[in-house]
């Protein structure tokens, strides 16, 4: 069962506009988010992440959301850069599973000149 | 400081044939994981060692996977035999310590293993 869904396969914006990516989640157990970039032929390589207990993290040009009741969250980018270009998968935790995360599928992001 | 290494990079076998991965964790990390990524699919865990003990191994498919983590540090991933579905690319991933949480539980990942099975 797909627990983490990730529903926008695809991304493309402008250089030096927001990137927006969403993450839906349905098990309400979940208790710590985080986000990996991934390139071609590399390993994800972490992000962002966030507590429950927050609603916001931010880390430079990085910021993300979380909506609890919606069991939703969210990754923002501002301002793009063509590096940005890369998959970016959300995943969750339980507190009574140290490690273990459930992955989303993926969004492709493409960062145009 | 060294990341998580993996090799081989890609593999080519038949179905039915065996194969193994080998991965070495960051240096002074405890926990090691096995991910399965399938094409247009996020990581999927498959088994976490905590030093050399296995905490979690409840979605590795056990009649034909196998995994050890000898002396709690290097760790084989072992398929056999493989079947046409076993074709993803398999990801190698260490922590400080998964019991910690927070920023010491953070994963990082190897360049992964490219498993093709014809």
């Amino acid at each position: 069962d797909q627990q983490v869904k990730q529903n926008s396969p695809s991304l493309s914006v402008q250089e030096g506009r927001i990137s927006i990516l969403n993450c839906d989640y349905t098990n309400s157990m979940f208790d710590y988010f985080l986000w990996y970039k991934k390139y071609p032929a590399e390993g994800p390589t972490f992000l962002i992440s966030i507590s429950s207990i927050k609603d916001k993290n931010e880390d430079g040009r990085f910021t993300v959301f979380l909506n609890k009741s919606a069991k939703h969250l969210s990754l923002h980018i501002v301002p793009s850069q063509p590096g940005d270009s890369a998959v970016y998968f959300c995943a969750a935790r339980r507190t009574d599973s140290w490690g273990k995360l459930q992955f989303g599928a993926g969004t492709q992001v493409v960062v145009t000149p | 400081e060294a990341g998580v290494a993996q090799s081989p990079r890609y593999k080519i076998i038949e179905k039915r044939q065996s194969v193994a991965f080998w991965c070495n964790p960051i240096s002074g990390h405890a926990t090691l994981y096995w991910y399965q990524q399938i094409l247009g699919q996020g990581p999927k865990l498959l088994i976490q060692f905590q030093n050399n003990g296995v905490v979690d191994d409840s979605q590795l498919p056990k009649d034909r996977f196998s995994a050890e983590r000898l002396k709690g540090v290097d760790s084989t991933l072992k398929i056999q035999p493989a079947k046409l579905e076993d074709s993803a690319v398999y990801l190698c991933a260490s922590s400080l310590d998964r019991t910690s949480g927070g920023g010491l539980d953070t994963q990082y990942f190897g360049p992964g293993t490219r498993l093709t099975v014809l």
